[in-house]
């Protein structure tokens, strides 16, 4: 079946530090994948998304690239502030069988100024 | 911006107890609504989908005689977590996928999730 494998955490940076997490998938056909950020006390909030291979989703200046090839979609920012401390869960979506999303277990970001 | 509500954001009970959690699509309406359970350092882990008007579909493993949905409305889908047990104690996170306009198919590129609830069952 589909399935997420995220990073374990937590993720501990000083802003302005380089991001990455890692998230790979497994599934059959072709999936959209996503990007979900769920900030203290808030629900999840879309970050960004990719559709199909190759495409690049990206928002407040995190970038993912959809590898098809590597079946992965890294989560990376090239300069980390402290208001990005939060939990971030990478998910995938069959929207053709329009079933729900499958998340991976999330990593928790803190960034220390 | 799409908004759901998802009430009360914290509740203590007793064991035994039923405890009713509520999920609203503020301005937007959701035939087909999502149950989550997390738990702490794990991944969200779906329970059931809720369609408006019909029996929600429950995840293999998911005690649909403990966990009653009710998706009565298109803005409204309601989790009774019935004769709660310290187990039961959980995040649960409701999520909404908004409908699409005329012509056009659902996606998950429009779901959008309430805050959680935090259960605690003495």
């Amino acid at each position: 079946g589909n399935s997420v494998t995220q990073m374990e955490g937590p993720v501990t940076l000083s802003e302005e530090a380089f991001l990455t997490i890692n998230c790979t998938y497994t599934a059959t056909g072709y999936p959209s994948l996503f990007w979900y950020v769920q900030y203290p006390g808030e629900g999840l909030q879309l970050l960004l998304k990719a559709t199909k291979a190759d495409d690049k989703g990206s928002n407040k200046g995190f970038e993912a690239t959809y590898r098809k090839e590597t079946t992965s979609f890294h989560l990376e920012k090239g300069s980390v502030q402290v208001s990005d401390s939060a939990v971030y869960f990478c998910a995938l979506s069959d929207d053709q069988a329009g079933t729900a999303l499958i998340f991976g277990k999330g990593t928790t970001l803190s960034v220390s100024s | 911006g799409a908004v759901v509500s998802q009430h009360p954001s914290r509740v203590i009970c007793k064991s035994g107890t039923s405890v009713k959690i509520e999920c609203r699509s503020l301005d937007f309406q959701a035939t087909t609504m999502f149950w989550y359970r997390q738990f702490p350092k794990q991944s969200l882990m779906l329970m059931a989908t809720s369609n408006e008007g019909s029996k929600a579909t429950y995840e293999q493993g998911v005690e649909k005689d403990k966990f009653l949905i009710n998706h009565a409305s298109l803005t409204l889908s309601t989790l009774t977590v019935t004769s709660a047990h310290p187990e039961d104690s959980s995040f649960y996170i409701c999520s909404a996928r908004k409908n699409p306009g005329t012509d056009q198919v659902a996606t998950n590129e429009k779901l959008f999730f309430g805050s959680g609830t935090q259960l605690s069952v003495l």
